[in-house]
């Protein structure tokens, strides 16, 4: 099942802080999001298990509820470069592998 | 450390005709995925191997799509023949997976097809 994320866009000025929503309507092992700008490729931001453990860069946060089976990306003091649209992507408990299952995504413009 | 590679970056075809994609996932990396993203969607999976075996395919459209990994580290997909709703961008990302974690996707730029 395909998660869902909210809202589907989002404009802010430089140095505004915002927060970005994924939820899912099975049980969840893990919670990924990645950042794309436009014609390139998903680059990987941030990685969050189930049990608490996260991985990923120092200046992104996010949250991940597992009985609730949501996760939020917290961005704090944007930045031009944080322009781009934002995807989670979800793992639910399986034995078929580890493949994500991507959310629509959020698309994100800081201006100056 | 090098990135995943891919080729080609574009290709034009007309319907019914065929196309291959070609990646070069992160040395060391044992899974694979393929993933189609159709403009203003996310990615969506067609294929995953671990190694050179399929781990999942349940969304790849059989009758037309076919992927394959041989020794375990480059991968070809194939579309034959393209349907004018075959236009996307096709991802080629890998990862590590070790004792049941789930490990952090790396995506190649993609190919972007256009059937005409």
């Amino acid at each position: 099942q395909q998660p869902v994320q909210s809202p589907q866009a989002v404009i802010l000025r430089e140095g505004e802080d915002a927060v970005i929503n994924c939820s899912s309507s099975k049980a969840l092992y893990s919670v990924h999001w990645y950042r794309q700008k436009h014609g390139e490729a998903p680059v990987f931001l941030m990685i969050l298990l189930k049990g608490g453990e996260q991985k990923g860069h120092e200046k992104i946060s996010a949250s991940f509820n597992e009985k609730k089976q949501q996760s939020s990306l917290y961005l704090t003091a944007s930045q031009l470069s944080y322009s781009g649209t934002y995807f989670c992507g979800t793992h639910a408990n399986s034995n078929s592998g580890y493949a994500l299952n991507f959310g629509k995504g959020t698309s994100l413009l800081v201006t100056p | 450390e090098a990135g995943v590679a891919q080729s080609p970056r574009y290709k034009i075809i007309e319907k019914r005709q065929s196309v291959a994609f070609w990646c070069n996932p992160i040395s060391g990396h044992a899974t694979l995925y393929w993933y189609q993203q159709i403009l203003g969607q996310g990615p969506k999976l067609l294929i995953q191997f671990q190694n050179n075996g399929v781990v999942d395919d349940s969304q790849l459209p059989k009758d037309r799509f076919s992927a394959e990994r041989l020794k375990g580290v480059d991968s070809t997909l194939k579309i034959q023949p393209a349907k004018l709703e075959d236009s996307a961008v096709y991802l080629c990302a890998s990862s590590w997976i070790s004792q049941g974690k789930s490990y952090e996707q790396y995506f190649g730029p993609g190919t972007r097809l256009t059937v005409t």
